[in-house]
């Protein structure tokens, strides 16, 4: 079945940039996500690429997507401390029906 | 825009009794989504509706969770009887996009289960 992988932890100082990877397994993923989540909270969509795209830029953030080797990247520019949290990537496809399939989550440690 | 309201947001139970969980969709959203999140691990889905019919409810464990969603809007997961391992955050999502096409779902909070 699809699967999502990523790295379990990431610290970085503040007002460094942060980056956290993904791959994935599923050849039909039409889109992929990146999705925050605080203590306590629900999931938060941050952004989402169409799979014919290389990179998506959104003010501080920047996803680029290695189509061919099932690899996703989330870049923070000028990381703060309120960026701590968990990060999920995730991807939909046909194959699963437009579902969307979550990696385990990134958990970024920023510090001051 | 209202978000996705889940309650309750906490709650424990002793194994064998049962627990309902309840949630209010972004209104217009046909999609509701529950998705079961263990400590450390991803969401997983647990089951889809698309208005009032079950679209997906392949990972759901049938033996002891049930959920509906009569009228199409508001939804309910229940479990019946709780293991331990049951012991998750439940979260509740919903969507509106056309067929084929997922462009990120709205979350709710979830409801923490602890089960004891």
């Amino acid at each position: 079945g699809e699967d999502v992988e990523q790295s379990l932890f990431l610290s970085v100082r503040e007002g460094d940039s942060s980056v956290i990877n993904c791959t994935y397994t599923d050849s039909s993923s039409t889109y992929l996500y990146w999705y925050k989540q605080e203590p306590g909270a629900g999931l938060q969509l941050l952004t989402y690429i169409f799979s014919n795209m290389d990179m998506k830029q959104d003010q501080r953030l920047t996803v680029l997507l290695n189509k061919k080797d099932k690899h996703l990247s989330l870049r923070i520019a000028d990381t703060q401390t309120g960026d701590s949290a968990i990060y999920f990537c995730a991807e939909s496809g046909s194959t699963g029906g437009f579902k969307t399939i979550f990696g385990a989550g990134t958990r970024l440690f920023v510090k001051a | 825009e209202a978000g996705v309201a889940q309650s309750p947001r906490y709650k424990i139970i002793e194994k064998r009794q049962s627990v309902a969980f309840w949630c209010n969709p972004i209104s217009g959203h046909a999609t509701l989504y529950w998705y079961q999140q263990i400590l450390g691990q991803g969401p997983k889905l647990l089951i889809q509706f698309q208005n009032n019919g079950v679209v997906d409810d392949s990972q759901l464990p049938k033996d002891r969770f049930s959920a509906e969603r009569l009228k199409g809007v508001d939804s309910t997961l229940k479990i019946q009887p709780a293991k331990l391992e049951d012991s998750a955050v439940y979260l509740c999502a919903s969507s509106s996009f056309p067929q084929g096409a997922n462009y990120g779902y709205t979350f709710g909070s979830g409801t923490r289960l602890t089960v004891v």
